[in-house]
């Protein structure tokens, strides 16, 4: 079956990294994906990556993909008041498919 | 410039009355989606439409419909609102062209049930 989890919440402090953690269960997942969702507003794709990476970067955000243990993980280099909002990880088995999100991890950075 | 608009971003209804929840794109997108949001929990896909086909998620209560009349607009309707139905619904579009298939969210519409 279909499942996405993640842990509800993380503290950190303004100039640490922040480690958003995301496992999956559908071994058939060809795209992951990190969504941003700011208080009252839509998701907001932050970055994807394929299923035969391993590894993405994107300025301040990593992605490492451990394709064997299920395991997703975005970091935030340098986190900033900005950067507070709820991430969800989500996947997909093809493109434009339907997407399974996580619950999503609220992530509050104090100054 | 928002690229897909919902309304109304509130809806406060009472049990059992018919509610139509609204979605417009400017995106061209062929596919839209609804997705159903409650407090602390992942977005639920309740349907989707590529082009005209309609899918539904096996798992979609009948209470919930869609309708999409032309590529822009698409239509969440619940029949008969009850208190579980409370939640944030969220439209979505995405293109065939896009490298990952990425979805475009609007800013959701949430619904309060008295």
């Amino acid at each position: 079956g279909e499942d996405v989890e993640q842990s509800l919440f993380l503290s950190v402090r303004e100039g640490d990294s922040s480690v958003i953690n995301c496992t999956y269960t559908d071994s058939s997942s060809t795209y992951l994906y990190w969504y941003k969702q700011e208080p009252g507003a839509g998701l907001q794709l932050l970055t994807y990556i394929f299923s035969n990476m391993d590894m993405k970067q994107d300025q301040r955000l990593t992605v490492l993909l451990n394709k064997k243990d299920k395991h997703l993980s975005l970091r935030i280099a340098d986190t900033q008041t900005g950067d507070s909002a709820i991430y969800f990880c989500a996947e997909s088995i093809q493109k434009g498919g339907k997407l399974i999100f996580g619950q999503g991890t609220e992530l509050s950075v104090k100054p | 410039d928002a690229m897909v608009i919902q309304n109304p971003r509130y809806q406060v209804t009472q049990f059992g009355k018919p509610v139509t929840l609204s979605c417009s794109q400017t995106l061209n997108h062929n596919v839209m989606y609804w997705y159903q949001q409650k407090s602390s929990q992942a977005p639920k896909l309740l349907f989707h439409y590529y082009d005209k086909d309609f899918n539904n998620e096996a798992d979609t209560p009948d209470n919930f419909q869609s309708r999409r009349p032309n590529t822009s607009f698409c239509f969440l309707d619940i029949r008969s609102p009850g208190l579980g139905d409370a939640a944030m619904y969220l439209c979505a579009t995405s293109g065939d062209r896009g490298p990952a298939g990425e979805l475009f969210f609007g800013e959701g519409s949430r619904l309060t049930v008295l």
